[in-house]
């Protein structure tokens, strides 16, 4: 079974600051990993994906994250945050289920202030 | 270019009425097909998914049922609705049987009142 913890229902940051969600996940196989951004009343977006390539996943939006295997850690960040991020992104697992379940944390809210 | 549809977008019913979503996907054949509710507090929980015609996969027992009559058509059902039904409900797709990720549908709220 695979679990998702996203630490920060809430995070604020001003605009021009670094972003960054954390994000730790729990598999019993190599996981595949994704973030998720969802505007108001919106669909998910993809932001990225990890699928066992390179460790450093850059997305669109500026967003990248590092697979950190040592410590089941998939952070999003950002260099410098823009008003247009302001979302909820949402951290998911797929631990090697062949309909592909995903498994997903429950979301951090990001702020941006002017 | 593959797209994904949903209606309707928004649904206000009241406790003890049916109800029907539909989701269509264009640009693809045999899909995997998934129903996720998001609700308030409790972020994406998986309902059903299905991986052809016909084949439905209850991953959480409940009110609702789910219908696959075509390859790119998923519909998800109640005959009687529960307050507990609130909800936005998002589709979901992916190609199967190799690929990862999965594309989302613009989502229906749903309110029932």
């Amino acid at each position: 079974a695979q679990s998702v913890t996203q630490l920060g229902s809430h995070v604020s940051v001003s605009e021009g600051a670094l972003v960054l969600l954390r994000c730790n996940y729990s598999s019993s196989v190599p996981p595949y990993l994704f973030w998720y951004v969802q505007y108001p009343n919106q669909g998910l977006q993809l932001l990225l994906k990890y699928t066992s390539a390179a460790t450093l996943v850059k997305g669109i939006n500026g967003f990248e994250a590092e697979f950190k295997k040592s410590e089941t850690s998939f952070h999003l960040t950002k260099p410098s945050a823009h008003m247009s991020d302001a979302a909820e992104y949402f951290c998911a697992v797929i631990g090697g289920t062949s309909y592909g379940k995903l498994t997903f944390g429950q979301g951090t809210i990001l702020t941006v202030h002017p | 270019s593959q797209t994904i549809h949903q209606w309707p977008a928004t649904l206000v019913q009241p406790v003890g009425s049916p109800l029907s979503l539909e989701c269509t996907v264009e640009g693809t054949s045999n899909p995997n097909l998934y129903w996720y509710r998001q609700a308030a507090g409790r972020g994406l929980q998986l309902l059903f998914y299905s991986v052809g015609i016909g084949q439905i996969s209850s991953e959480v027992p409940q009110n609702l049922s789910a219908s696959r009559p075509q390859d790119r058509q998923f519909i998800l059902s109640s005959k009687k609705l529960l307050l507990s039904d609130s909800g936005f409900y998002l589709c979901a797709w992916k190609q199967a049987p190799r690929t990862d990720t999965q594309y989302f549908g613009p989502g229906t709220r749903l309110t029932v009142l």
